[in-house]
């Protein structure tokens, strides 16, 4: 099962562009790399999802590098709202009985935005 | 309003008791799943639902049994084999196995 690694925390100021890293060397060609946020105490969020290509949509851009083995979360205008765990998940692709592959969350990024 | 629920928000058992989790969503999602989640940790996978009347165990089922008679709902219940079942308790669901979930708010439980 492919296993991410994800810094444990970070911080970053007001306004400015949030990056968050992700390690998944061990990705299989078919996979996709997936981030949730959880805000204190509620359920995690979905924010976006990528296989190969870039992707961009309101809340927050994932480049995905060639290899696939990495990968960076951008929020482009860190908010104090922002404030929270980051989580990056591997996942096999979606279907019906697809791998029953472990979906592994693992202690995520926990993310500081300061005022 | 589209979501997903989970109640009660808080839950108290003394030990020994089984105890039912409550999860309903009206996305019309076919999948669903179980987390569990102790502090400072991340989420395990504790069932889940692909389809009505189908499901299957996670990474951590022992102690736990769930049921999906109908497609809106997936009640956990937490046995009195489980041995360490104070914890934070997430339900999710998607439109299909494996794509972008969406989050109850959770059920906190505590057995003394």
């Amino acid at each position: 099962d492919a296993k991410t690694t994800q810094p444990t925390s970070m911080d970053c100021a007001e306004g400015r562009a949030a990056n968050l890293p992700c390690n998944h060397s061990t990705i299989s060609g078919n996979e996709y790399v997936y981030w949730y946020r959880q805000i204190h105490s509620q359920g995690p969020q979905y924010i976006i999802h990528g296989l190969k290509n870039n992707e961009t949509n309101e809340m927050a851009s994932l480049i995905i590098t060639e290899d696939r083995k990495s990968s960076t979360l951008i929020l482009p205008h860190a908010t104090l709202r922002d404030t929270a765990v980051y989580y990056c998940i591997v996942s096999p692709p979606t279907g019906l009985y697809s791998s029953a592959s472990k979906i592994i969350f693992g202690s995520g990024t926990r993310l500081s935005i300061r005022p | 309003d589209g979501g997903i629920t989970q109640s009660p928000k808080y839950l108290f058992r003394k030990e020994g008791q089984n105890v039912t989790l409550s999860c309903e969503q009206n996305l019309n999602h076919d999948a669903m799943y179980w987390y569990r989640q102790d502090p400072g940790q991340g989420l395990r996978l504790i069932y889940y639902s692909q389809i009505v009347n189908d499901f299957q165990k996670g990474d951590i089922a022992e102690g736990y049994s769930v049921s999906r008679e109908k497609k809106e709902s997936f009640p956990l219940t937490v046995t009195s084999a489980q041995k360490n079942p104070t914890a934070f308790y997430l339900c999710a669901s998607s439109r299909e196995f494996l794509y972008e979930q969406y989050f109850g708010p959770g059920t906190r439980l505590t057995v003394t």
